[in-house]
């Protein structure tokens, strides 16, 4: 079945860039999403991906799509506070049937 | 606002008792999920739904039970069987439009006490 994996924790100071990575298997794969959950919440969507493009950016965020390595990065430049964190890569076949990753844990040190 | 609403965001249970949580869209949305999300762990797809009175099982189905009588709402039971439920339930919808993202509530804490 499809898998998504994504390391669990990431440190960054202040001001720095943070890049989150994913991994996935299934190559039918046709939009990856990033998703932000902050504690107690639900899950907001930060970008979205076509499985046709290689880069995406809006504002402070850039998403990058290596299909033929099935890996996706999302880059949070000038890392805040307020972005501390677990961020989610899903990937979805078909715009209905999500594949969510174990989620990654960003922690912004002062 | 169109949105997707979960209540009660806290819950309590005990043991033995069945409990159902809410989750109702005005997004005008075909398919909806119910999650699990335990501490330190990822979404785990309990049931879902693409259309009204259909449902299918997730990777996590064993001890819940679904309805989905109307497009707005997929309430989730969480039964005595279910033999662990303490975690934290998270709602989702999505339209049938290509492209489109999963919208999610802001989850429900299940405790049994």
């Amino acid at each position: 079945g499809e898998d998504v994996e994504q390391s669990l924790f990431l440190s960054v100071r202040e001001g720095d860039s943070s890049v989150i990575n994913c991994t996935y298997t299934d190559s039918s794969s046709t939009y990856l999403y990033w998703y932000k959950q902050e504690p107690g919440a639900g899950l907001q969507l930060l970008t979205y991906i076509f499985s046709n493009m290689d880069m995406k950016q809006d504002q402070r965020l850039t998403v990058l799509l290596n299909k033929k390595d099935k890996h996706l990065s999302l880059r949070i430049a000038d890392t805040q506070t307020g972005d501390s964190a677990i961020y989610f890569c899903a990937e979805s076949r078909n715009g209905q049937n999500f594949v969510f990753g174990p989620g990654t844990r960003l922690s912004v040190l002062p | 606002d169109g949105g997707i609403t979960q209540s009660p965001k806290y819950l309590f249970r005990k043991e033995g008792q069945n409990v159902t949580l809410s989750c109702e869209q005005n997004l005008n949305h075909d398919a909806m999920y119910w999650y699990r999300q335990d501490p330190g762990q990822g979404l785990r797809l309990i049931y879902y739904s693409q259309i009204v009175n259909d449902f299918q099982k997730g990777d996590i189905a064993e001890g819940y039970s679904v309805s989905r009588e109307k497009k707005e709402s997929f309430p989730l039971t969480v039964t005595s069987a279910q033999k662990n439920p303490t975690a934290f339930y998270l709602c989702a919808s999505s339209g049938t439009i290509v492209n489109t993202e999963a919208f999610f509530g802001q989850g429900t804490r299940l405790t049994v006490v």
